[in-house]
């Protein structure tokens, strides 16, 4: 089945613990890209990736990083998580990144930062 | 600016009965690629109709369409024959050939079914 994995889920952690979130895709994307949802701000891009070994910055890339080494993969990665960080976190990915190709999310991951 | 409105934060809707979500977007491009995503309680997001800039004929997809009317930049989607499985947020949403890496979203309406 074409998909979007992302693990973990759900993740409860605290201040400062470094952590990943795991993303990957079947569908032989070039372009993936992570969002974070939160109530009354919509969808926000984090960072993206147009190709493996190419990775840019979206709207809100404070924070995080990314690396794209394989093409399947690309994970997100909180150095020193903080509060603020806390929210719903989706991968998406897509055939070339362009206007007309339909970008399919993972499931989404639920972090919460105390 | 490129920009997704969506007017209606909230619809209730009668089982079996069509309902209309609205859509208007904002954009400079000539070419640009709009979708329909559903997002149920459960928090995923699930893609369900395309259409392009350049396409002539409204996108179909089940009981979904989308009623494409270029020269007033709206693009409402229809779903026909509603369910109670149907209950979950919408988001209209936008990738201008300019700014294709990133998606634009619409602050998106809460669809309810009721039995």
């Amino acid at each position: 089945e074409a998909q979007v994995t992302q693990n973990p889920r759900y993740l409860i952690t605290v201040t400062g613990k470094k952590l990943t979130v795991t993303c990957s895709q079947n569908m032989n994307h070039e372009y993936m890209s992570w969002y974070r949802q939160d109530p009354g701000l919509g969808l926000r891009q984090i960072y993206y990736s147009m190709n493996v070994e190419v990775t840019d910055k979206g709207d809100v890339p404070e924070g995080y990083k990314v690396s794209r080494k394989e093409k399947r993969n690309f994970p997100l990665i909180l150095e020193s998580p903080s509060p603020n960080q806390t929210s719903l976190y989706f991968c998406a990915s897509s055939l070339f990144g362009g206007s007309t190709d339909t970008q399919y999310f993972g499931p989404g991951t639920r972090l919460t930062v105390l | 600016a490129q920009k997704i409105t969506q007017t209606q934060p909230g619809m209730f809707v009668q089982e079996k009965e069509a309902v209309t979500l609205d859509c208007t977007y904002d954009t400079s491009d000539q070419s640009y690629g709009l979708f329909w995503y559903k997002q149920p309680s459960s928090g995923e997001m699930i893609f369900l109709i395309y259409q392009g800039s350049y396409d002539e004929q409204n996108a179909t997809e089940g009981r979904y369409s989308l009623n494409f009317q270029k020269a007033r930049k709206s693009a409402n989607l229809v779903i026909s024959a509603s369910q109670l499985g149907d209950s979950a947020m919408y988001f209209c949403a936008m990738i201008p050939y300019s700014s294709a890496s990133k998606i634009i979203f619409g602050s998106g309406t809460r669809l309810s079914i009721r039995p």
